[in-house]
């Protein structure tokens, strides 16, 4: 069973526009979410998390939403940039310091 | 400084054969992840290991699987014997502490023919 779900699997934004992706989460349990970026033949990049105590973090052109009563988070990405462009996976940890992981988003940033 | 190395980088072999898949975690870090990736399951976790100690392997699918960590700095994942549903892209990550961001190695991709 999948706790943690990403719809939309792929996503094509102009560049200088804004990213969005979504994650939402079966979970109450989990305390810790992070955000990774793959490219292809590559293994995955931690890029940004947030605690559960918080409801935004933010780095760069990278922010992160935390809605827990909606067990929903975002990712914003603005401006959005070519090299931008790659699978992003939302993670999730829970109290046995397992994280799951969503099936990912392939974005696509058209220069 | 370098990231987490994983060997090979591709696997094709026949079923039924011993396959072992390495990987060095980056020095420093005391916590080791093995993960397998496939289209329809998406990362799975398979088993993590805490200053060289299994902590929870409940993702291991079966006794096929073993996963040893003989050191801090390197450990391997076997499956014997293999089948072609074992084909995916296995991943090896490893933190420093279990509840810290993960770093990934390239994967390696495993065709059980």
């Amino acid at each position: 069973d999948q706790q943690v779900k990403q719809n939309s699997p792929s996503l094509s934004v102009q560049e200088g526009r804004i990213s969005i992706l979504n994650c939402d989460y079966t979970n109450s349990m989990f305390d810790y979410f992070l955000w990774y970026k793959k490219y292809p033949a590559e293994g995955p990049t931690f890029l940004i998390s947030i605690s559960s105590i918080k409801d935004k973090n933010e780095d760069g052109r990278f922010t992160v939403f935390l809605n827990k009563s909606a067990k929903h988070l975002s990712l914003h990405i603005v401006p959005s940039q070519p090299g931008d462009s790659a699978v992003y996976f939302c993670a999730a940890r829970g109290g046995n310091n397992r994280l799951a992981f969503g099936k990912g988003n392939q974005v696509v940033v058209i220069p | 400084d370098a990231g987490v190395i994983q060997s090979p980088r591709h696997e094709v072999t026949e079923m039924g054969q011993e396959v072992t898949l390495r990987c060095k975690p980056i020095s420093g870090h005391n916590s080791l992840f093995w993960y397998r990736q496939t289209m329809m399951r998406g990362l799975e976790l398979l088993i993590y290991f805490n200053n060289n100690v299994p902590i929870d392997d409940s993702g291991m699918p079966e006794d096929r699987f073993s996963a040893k960590m003989p050191n801090a700095s390197f450990s391997t994942l076997k499956i014997q014997p293999s089948e072609p549903r074992d084909s995916a892209v296995y991943f090896c990550a490893s933190s420093f502490g279990i509840g810290q961001p993960q770093h990934f190695g390239d994967g390696t991709r495993l065709s059980i023919l």
